[in-house]
């Protein structure tokens, strides 16, 4: 069971350069997310999803882009990247996508990405 | 605006003590609160999960209390170990709004043998 897998965990790019971190989730959950990771702050909710074919922006969304075409995987790609995008992006997933949210968020390990 | 403070930031005990962390939130209105461990280089696992009508829930050594009155809510850890070194973020959820999830900033946990 391998639960919420991202790729790459690491990775380095240029001001300017585009890339799409992959998130695939093999529990049939409807709900995903992406999440950014800084220092001395709390995951930020970037994008997420609650099911295929539907996706909504969350707290900070500009420079990124999703789409959910399947329910296993959830794409997050990066336009044009920023210094500014420099961080940890975490991908999760869970069951419930409706009140009372009571699944538990189910977290990959993380990319870390930084832009030069 | 939703918010969940937590304290200490930082904390450092010896192995085999007590220890208890604590979240504030002014979330609402309010859903349920979670606590999560994440060892460093992972993402965060899931401890408890606790609603309104809820005031403690366990899991092995750790131990969530939640005062929906206050909005106050401590994770216990008992009898500690090296490997509860980690950070442990309390996150709320609310039953309204986009941003479903409002996580804390974390308390970095440090168990010294």
């Amino acid at each position: 069971n391998a639960g919420v897998t991202q790729t790459p965990k690491f990775q380095v790019l240029k001001t300017g350069q585009s890339m799409t971190l992959q998130c695939a989730q093999d529990m049939n959950h409807e709900y995903m997310s992406w999440y950014r990771q800084d220092p001395g702050m709390g995951l930020r909710l970037i994008h997420y999803s609650v099911g295929a074919g539907i996706t909504d922006q969350g707290e900070v969304p500009n420079g990124y882009n999703v789409s959910r075409s399947t329910t296993e995987d959830f794409p997050l790609r990066l336009l044009s990247a920023a210094p500014s995008q420099t961080s940890v992006y975490f991908c999760a997933s869970s069951y419930a996508s409706e009140p009372p949210y009571n699944s538990p968020l189910h977290f990959g390990n993380g990319t870390r990405l930084t832009v030069t | 605006k939703n918010q969940v403070e937590q304290s200490p930031q930082s904390l450092i005990i010896l192995e085999g003590k007590n220890c208890t962390l604590q979240c504030n939130y002014t979330v609402s209105p309010f859903s349920n609160l979670r606590w999560y461990k994440q060892d460093t280089g992972r993402g965060p696992v899931s401890l408890t999960i606790m609603t309104f009508s809820e005031n403690t829930k366990s899991n092995g050594r750790y131990t969530a209390t939640l005062d929906a009155d206050t909005k106050q809510s401590s994770l216990h850890i008992t009898a500690s170990q090296l490997s509860d070194s980690a950070s442990y973020i309390c996150v709320v959820s609310a039953t309204s709004g986009t941003y479903k999830y409002i996580f804390g900033t974390g308390t970095r946990l440090k168990v010294l043998a």
